[in-house]
């Protein structure tokens, strides 16, 4: 069965530190990729998504995440967090167009003044 | 701005009850889903609707039924509570991915059932 793995569960930053959420999935084939987050108290949220093209992708916030095929992998990254990232960061994927989403088990991500 | 609404942000039933959760979005979505997200175990598709009248299930369906009569709303229908169901439930719509949309889903603010 395909499978979305996120393999920080639990990350913790100071603040101005940079960030790389790792997300490996299983699957060969064509692929949509998504980060989602979660805020504290609030619905979950789009980030970023990749369909085609360059596989670097900026979304909200400063973040980017880089699609590399070879390692199935879709690592977010931001170069300098801040409080208020602090919540679940979640990496979807949707295979083959099918409009179903895989989701990870997400990262809590807490930063720290 | 895409909405999709819950009926309830928080319930509490009994065992044995019959429970309903209401979902709605505004956009027009084809499609609609119903997630339960558990601490460790993100989000897990339980069932999906592709159009009205229609539903598929999806990872975890045991348990749960689902209603979509109308394109805007979709229901979630726990026919017995059991404990084993205390979740937060979201609920999602997004337009087909192959209408160019590129299969975005949009979330509602999510159900905090408790099953004592």
């Amino acid at each position: 069965a395909q499978s979305v793995s996120q393999h920080n569960h639990h990350v913790i930053l100071s603040e101005a530190a940079s960030l790389e959420l790792g997300c490996n999935y299983s699957y060969g084939g064509t692929v949509n990729l998504f980060w989602y987050v979660q805020y504290p108290g609030q619905h979950l949220q789009l980030l970023l998504k990749y369909f085609s093209g360059d596989p670097l992708v900026k979304g909200i916030k400063g973040f980017e995440a880089e699609f590399i095929k070879s390692k199935f992998s879709f690592n977010l990254r931001k170069p300098s967090v801040q409080w208020s990232d602090t919540a679940e960061y979640f990496c979807a994927v949707d295979i083959y167009n099918t409009d179903k989403l895989i989701f990870g088990t997400g990262t809590r991500l807490q930063v720290f003044p | 701005d895409v909405k999709v609404t819950q009926s309830s942000r928080y319930l509490v039933k009994r065992t044995g009850e019959k429970v309903f959760l209401e979902c709605v979005q505004d956009m027009d979505h084809e499609n609609m889903f119903w997630y339960r997200q558990d601490p460790g175990l993100g989000l897990r598709l339980i069932y999906f609707s592709y159009d009205v009248k229609m539903k598929e299930k999806g990872d975890i369906p045991e348990g749960y039924s689902v209603s979509r009569e109308k394109k805007e709303r979709f229901s979630l229908i726990l026919e017995s509570a059991s404990t084993n169901q205390t979740s937060m439930y979201l609920c999602a719509s997004s337009s087909p991915t192959s209408g160019g949309a590129g299969g975005e889903q949009f979330f509602g603010p999510g159900t905090r059932l408790t099953v004592l």
